[in-house]
């Protein structure tokens, strides 16, 4: 079965350089999530989108973007990187209303690992 | 919002014997429990999920229960091998609409050969 895809998988930017990361959720999939996850650190939620729209925000800098596309997939864009910005960031896609009123589960890509220098 | 705890937050057992995770959630509108697995530099993984009108889910080696009332859900590892060595994560959720997913500092799992 088709899995979420993430690239870059690894990433090597400069203090102050700009990023920007891609996710292509499964096919049929409406909502993405993206969550960053510092060293040793739980995931932490970002941002997330439901049918091109921003349906939910985190603890996301005001130095980083997204958008959802018309294709459905999403770019995280961030600029002004700062050194603690090195982590793995995660994309996860989901459905919507197939579940009868339960949540719908969400799938994770691979990850894309920054490093900033 | 959701307050989530695991317990225990580091486990090591013998390759071969039995090992539990206890979640508990606060947020009795929670409707949705899955466990997922994330070994180190990967993604998450969902290795099991339940919803609240189920009390037991069982596939293979890897069972979930859920207790509502007293809002905790389980994960079961029987026959455990090196390979389930990794870190895993409970990540309860309710609503109808999709929501976020707040981890809990999940529970490292350790194998001993």
């Amino acid at each position: 079965a088709a899995g979420v895809i993430q690239s870059p998988r690894h990433l090597i930017k400069e203090k102050r350089e700009t990023a920007t990361l891609k996710c292509y959720p499964i096919p049929r999939h409406d909502t993405v999530y993206w969550y960053q996850q510092g060293p040793g650190q739980d995931p932490q939620f970002l941002i997330s989108f439901y049918e091109k729209m921003q349906s939910d925000k985190g603890s996301i800098p005001d130095r980083f973007s997204a958008q959802q596309f018309s294709d459905y997939h999403s770019e995280l864009n961030m600029s002004s990187l700062e050194l603690g910005d090195s982590a793995l960031y995660f994309c996860a896609s989901s459905s919507s209303g197939t579940s009868s009123g339960f949540q719908e589960t969400q799938y994770f890509g691979p990850g894309t690992r920054l490093l900033v220098l | 919002g959701e307050n989530v705890e695991q317990h225990p937050s580091t486990l090591s057992v013998q390759e071969g014997d039995s090992a539990v995770i206890k979640c508990t959630y606060s947020d009795s509108a929670s409707n949705y429990f899955p466990w997922y697995k994330q070994e180190l530099g990967k993604g998450p993984q969902l290795i099991i999920d339940i919803r609240s009108n189920v009390g037991e889910k069982k596939d293979q080696r890897i069972a979930v229960t859920l207790n509502k009332t007293a809002k905790h859900f389980s994960l079961h590892i029987t026959e455990t091998q090196p390979e389930d060595s990794a870190v895993y994560f409970c990540a309860p959720r309710g609503g109808s609409s999709a929501s976020k997913i707040i981890f809990g500092s999940g529970t490292r799992l350790s194998i001993r050969p």
